[in-house]
């Protein structure tokens, strides 16, 4: 079983629509969660870096973790075109240089 | 200017041969990553330098050599290369133990 689980997709909705991302990890040590959005041929880009359990808002993007739950979710509202990306969600331990483990990626689609 | 840049960006090579790829960040960032990309969009880690200290050393064949003349700048030199090397490898770059990753736009690799 992977640390990090996450649902490769494709998710493909109509523009306008609230999208919903999720993964769930096992290792109850994880403190720091981040989600990235990578587009084609690119590097991936830091969207949502949150610090434990709580939620996050950053213009159209919420993130939400439930540490107990060990779940956490990236929501995105008014989907536009432009976000159509893979979407990798990531976390660390907290304490010294510990290494980000990722999520292997939702691929969205959004549908003009 | 482009915070975190590698290159080449493209690298297509036999079987055999040895390569290098180099990477620098002018974010004033203390850490420095290489991480490996598969065809599924993976992203796992490879190694990390602190300062051109070696923190993070994955299960990675020795074929794998980093190497950090400072700390803006680390660079990635693979000996004998097999058609399993075959991946996007990324740089990133962080500031301290517990920030976010930056990512550069990646190397892809094509071993034939």
């Amino acid at each position: 079983q992977k640390e990090v689980e996450q649902d490769p997709g494709p998710l493909s909705v109509p523009e306008g629509a609230i999208v919903s991302l999720n993964c769930t990890y096992s290792n109850s040590a994880f403190q720091y969660f981040m989600w990235y959005r990578q587009y084609s041929r690119k590097g991936p880009e830091l969207l949502m870096y949150t610090y434990s359990s709580g939620n996050k808002e950053d213009g159209r993007f919420t993130a939400q973790v439930d540490k107990s739950s060990k779940y956490i979710s990236l929501f995105i509202r008014d989907s536009q075109p432009s976000d159509s990306a893979t979407y990798l969600c990531a976390m660390r331990n907290s304490g010294g240089y510990q290494k980000v483990t990722f999520g292997t990626g939702t691929k969205l689609q959004v549908i003009p | 200017d482009t915070a975190v840049s590698q290159t080449p960006k493209y690298l297509v090579t036999q079987m055999g041969n040895d390569k290098s790829i180099k990477c620098e960040q002018n974010l004033g960032h203390d850490t420095m990553y290489w991480y490996k990309q598969d065809s599924k969009k993976f992203l796992k880690i490879m190694f990390s330098y602190n300062n051109k200290e070696l923190i993070i050393n994955e299960t990675v064949p020795n074929r794998f050599s980093p190497k950090s003349p400072d700390k803006a700048h680390l660079n990635l030199h693979i000996n004998s290369l097999e058609l399993g090397d075959s991946a996007v490898y990324f740089c990133a770059s962080s500031q301290g133990g517990n920030s976010p990753l930056h990512f550069g736009n990646g190397t892809r690799l094509t071993v034939t």
